[in-house]
């Protein structure tokens, strides 16, 4: 078992660039979820998604989008990136039905320029 | 507002000693708690949870209470080694599989 893989595990942007991180989630688990983490800060939840689509959201701005796949498979866009957009994107997911603690990825470090 | 917070940002424990980090979480709602070690360069990792239905739950070295009057939330290392040198992480259910987490407590052990 893989668990849940994150890619890719770095990346340097542009201030206003896009940029699309992507997270399989750990077999058998149906729901992805998504966290920003700031350098020494806690993880914050930006949304979650199940059945491809997206059940719940943090305080995150619109310019965070994100998207789940048929296959539980899940991707996370943002866009016109700022330099506060520099930090660790973790995805973490989770089997709705069985209630199984979340299991988390080892990030993408997102570095804004 | 959302907010998990904890009382001291470090730990520096001695190895074999025991180890007990503490955690304030804001909503009384919450009925699931988690407490999650998170190594340098590595994505957090489960240590083990609660129910609100619960007092006090025990691990392979590690426990958890839960306070519910006062809404605390600790952690206990039994015979701390070096590799619990770590950032802890409490976190509390605010939905489903939406964690709020707190700042995190540095765990130092010192040989």
């Amino acid at each position: 078992d893989a668990g849940v893989t994150q890619s890719p595990t770095h990346l340097i942007k542009t201030r206003g660039q896009q940029v699309t991180l992507r997270c399989s989630p750990k077999s058998g688990h149906d729901t992805v979820s998504w966290y920003q983490q700031a350098l020494g800060q806690g993880p914050q939840f930006i949304f979650q998604y199940y059945e491809e689509e997206e059940r719940q959201r943090g305080n995150f701005p619109d310019r965070f989008s994100g998207h789940q796949f048929p296959n539980y498979s899940s991707e996370l866009n943002v866009n016109a990136l700022l330099l506060g957009d520099s930090a660790l994107y973790l995805c973490a997911s989770s089997n709705r039905g069985l209630g199984t603690e979340a299991f988390f990825g080892q990030g993408t470090r997102l570095t804004v320029v | 507002g959302e907010s998990v917070g904890l009382h001291l940002p470090t730990l520096s424990v001695q190895e074999g000693d025991n180890s007990i980090i503490n955690c304030a979480y804001s909503n009384s709602a919450s009925d699931y708690f988690i407490w999650y070690k998170q190594e340098s360069g590595k994505g957090p990792q489960f240590i083990i949870d609660i129910r609100s239905n619960m007092d006090k739950r025990q691990g392979q070295r590690v426990t958890v209470l839960l306070n519910k009057t006062v809404k605390h939330l600790s952690l206990q290392i039994a015979a701390t080694q070096p590799g619990d040198s770590a950032v802890y992480f409490c976190a509390e259910n605010w939905g489903t599989y939406k964690y709020i987490f707190g700042t995190g407590t540095r765990l130092k052990v010192l040989a």
